[in-house]
């Protein structure tokens, strides 16, 4: 699977957007990006994915480059329930039994 | 719809002890895996399963073995207890499709 790389930390104020970076150079044609996340004790959560196309649901939104070699996930009106660790995973739905790597993520604090 | 159920939510062990980590899903999903978090870290793949009556090593299987005789049920088990086992346990399992894992609540384990 590809290699991801995210920034380690970043705030947000509540009620504005959020916009986390994931680099993913590497990623090849089949390889899905996914996006979960954890907050505080609690089991990782699954939020979004995409291939190729910006995706959207009720949790957030998924933009992808033309080129697939970076990704944003977009929370639009961040609230202090959205402060976790997020993870951006690159992976190949079909073979990703035990594939699913966890890296570090990045740690967002919603602030008031 | 309970998802995935994970039992104990706590335990405190003794070095050299064994118990079993309980993990059961109603999704009827034929993947099922065991990660373990250690504190300020990324979650770990320690065994998973494809179906019932198949299993497989993770990333870091040693000291932990695994049984799965149904498509519910993937429990973890832990042998000799060792301090290097303190960590939080989480199961998760997918339909291997497209979409995401779901991730049960976690066993917080400490082993003294």
């Amino acid at each position: 699977d590809a290699k991801t790389t995210q920034p380690p930390s970043m705030d947000c104020a509540e009620g504005r957007a959020a916009n986390l970076p994931c680099n993913h150079s590497t990623i090849s044609g089949n390889e899905y990006v996914y996006w979960y996340r954890q907050i505080h004790s609690q089991g990782p959560q699954y939020i979004i994915h995409g291939l190729k196309n910006n995706e959207t649901n009720e949790m957030a939104s998924l933009i992808i480059t033309e080129d697939r070699k970076s990704s944003t996930l977009i929370l639009p009106h961040a609230t202090l329930r959205d402060t976790a660790v997020y993870y951006c995973i690159v992976t190949t739905p079909t073979d990703s039994w035990g594939k699913l790597q966890f890296g570090a993520g990045t740690q967002v604090v919603v602030t008031p | 719809n309970a998802g995935v159920t994970q039992t104990p939510k706590f335990r405190i062990l003794k070095i050299g002890q064994s118990m079993t980590l309980q993990c059961t899903q109603d999704m009827n999903h034929n993947y099922m895996y065991w990660y373990r978090q250690d504190p300020g870290m990324g979650l770990k793949l320690i065994y998973y399963s494809v179906g019932a009556g198949i299993t497989d090593k993770g990333e870091v299987p040693n000291g932990y073995n695994v049984s799965r005789s149904t498509t519910e049920d993937f429990p973890l088990r832990l042998e000799l207890a060792a301090p290097s086992q303190t960590s939080v346990y989480f199961c998760a399992s997918t339909d291997a499709g497209v979409y995401g894992y779901t991730f049960g609540s976690g066993t917080r384990l400490t082993v003294v």
